[in-house]
């Protein structure tokens, strides 16, 4: 298994630009959800999904977009990137909250992305 | 609103010494997480705790979890330099996912 992987690892914008980050995992597992991580502020969830064809927003969705057409999947795009998204940011999955589930939250190696 | 808070947020310590770090949270929750990170790196699962009075030890990590106080630690035993990392907790709020502390930056010197 190659757990959760995230594409690209680096990433520079001009402000106005948009981009994907991609996000996979070959675990099956339902949920998935994309943090942010700015310095001295921990993470912060940004939008999840609880399975294919539901997603949510999380505390600080402003900017962002998601899908989830299939369960390996879970893209984030920024429309017009801004200084302010200058940040860390993570993909996480996990098998769910169902009674076999593990809990554990796997989190991807992460994309840093500065925007100027 | 879910709030977790982490104290110390900086912690220097000398090899060998014990210490503790605290996780406080607002509103009940049945889940805590314990992670690691290194600088530049990931976030590497420590701990999940799922009930009242749960207790794991990993080597010199030991972390408890009382949701009467919404209290865990992360009790570190003999301190060593491999430790040096940033520590976070977090408490799972269901729809709301994860909701971090703001970490505790560990250096531990020889």
């Amino acid at each position: 298994n190659a757990g959760v992987t995230q594409t690209p690892k680096f990433q520079v914008l001009k402000t106005g630009q948009s981009m994907t980050l991609q996000c996979a995992q070959d675990m099956n597992h339902e949920y998935m959800s994309w943090y942010r991580q700015d310095p001295g502020m921990g993470l912060r969830l940004i939008h999840y999904s609880v399975g294919a064809g539901i997603t949510d927003q999380g505390e600080v969705p402003n900017g962002y977009n998601v899908s989830r057409s299939t369960t390996e999947d879970f893209p984030l795009r920024l429309l017009s990137a801004a200084p302010s998204q200058t940040s860390v940011y993570f993909c996480a999955s996990s098998d769910g909250t169902g009674f076999r589930s593990s809990y554990e939250q796997y989190f991807g190696p992460g994309t840093r992305l500065t925007v100027t | 609103e879910l709030k977790v808070e982490q104290n110390p947020l900086f912690l220097s310590m000398q090899e060998g010494k014990n210490y503790t770090i605290y996780c406080n949270y607002s509103t009940t929750s049945d889940r805590l997480y314990w992670y690691r990170q290194d600088p530049g790196k990931s976030l590497e699962s420590l701990f999940v705790l799922l009930s009242n009075g749960a207790v794991k030890q990993e080597g010199r990590l030991m972390a408890s979890l009382d949701t009467k106080a919404r209290l865990s630690t992360l009790h570190i035993t003999a301190a060593v330099h491999d430790l040096s990392a940033t520590y976070f907790c977090a408490v799972w709020g269901g729809a709301d996912g994860l909701t971090f502390g703001k970490g505790t930056h560990l250096i531990i010197q020889p």
